[in-house]
């Protein structure tokens, strides 16, 4: 079965503590693994696309990895405003452009 | 660029009666547009995919007949949720993917809608 798993569910930073989130998959032919950051309330806003397994892509404080069997999304001395929740979510081959969500990791940066 | 809008933000309504949100691209023509569900503390549930002038394909347990989406522009999609009913209480989210430039399997999403059935 396709599955998507993030981890931690939740995660306590201070500010400046660097820390990586962890989204594991079990899909076949994957064609897409995407980071998205969603703020209460609102609707997730698109962080990253990353295809095949090496690709890395950097975005202020964030930087995203991928393998073959999970990404990374790195958060290097995070900010109080980058408390929120960080979507991992996956299209396969084998659908018509759905994705697949975790859970999603709820970041807490404290000053 | 890749802007989604969705009307209206929240809306409180009478159980039994019907209640329509639209979505809107504001800034490129969408190939394809989403219908996401998502309860408190949950992550997004997809209720069906939409493409602009066919019928939309509805994910497992979603009734149809209940959720009525039209597609019938490349920049707008509508989701109408019948006679609602309590339990239909939830976030409400659309997304859309672009029909040419940059990657056409991102989906860019709107702000979401607050659905409260009294």
């Amino acid at each position: 079965e396709d599955q998507v798993t993030q981890s931690p569910e939740a995660l306590r930073l201070q500010e400046g503590e660097s820390s990586s989130l962890n989204c594991s998959y079990t899909v076949s032919g994957l064609r897409g693994l995407f980071w998205y950051r969603q703020d209460p309330g609102k609707g997730p806003e698109f962080l990253f696309t990353l295809y095949s397994a090496g690709e890395e892509k950097e975005k202020e404080r964030l930087k995203a990895t991928l393998t073959k069997k999970e990404s990374f999304l790195h958060i290097t001395a995070p900010k109080p405003e980058d408390s929120a929740t960080y979507l991992c979510a996956v299209r396969f081959a084998s659908n018509t452009g759905k994705l697949i969500f975790g859970q999603g990791t709820t970041l807490q940066v404290k000053p | 660029g890749a802007v989604v809008s969705q009307h209206p933000s929240r809306v409180i309504c009478k159980s039994g009666t019907s209640v329509k949100i639209e979505c809107r691209s504001l800034d490129f023509q969408a190939t394809t547009m989403f219908w996401y569900r998502q309860f408190p503390k949950q992550s997004l549930m997809l209720m069906a995919t939409s493409n602009e002038g066919s019928k939309a394909t509805y994910e497992q347990g979603v009734e149809k007949d209940k959720f009525l989406i039209n597609h019938a522009s490349l920049t707008l999609s509508t989701l109408t949720v019948t006679s609602a009913h309590p339990e239909d209480s939830s976030f409400y989210i659309c997304s859309a993917t672009m029909t040419s430039g940059g990657r056409g399997d991102t989906q860019y999403f709107g702000p979401g809608t607050r659905l409260t059935v009294l």
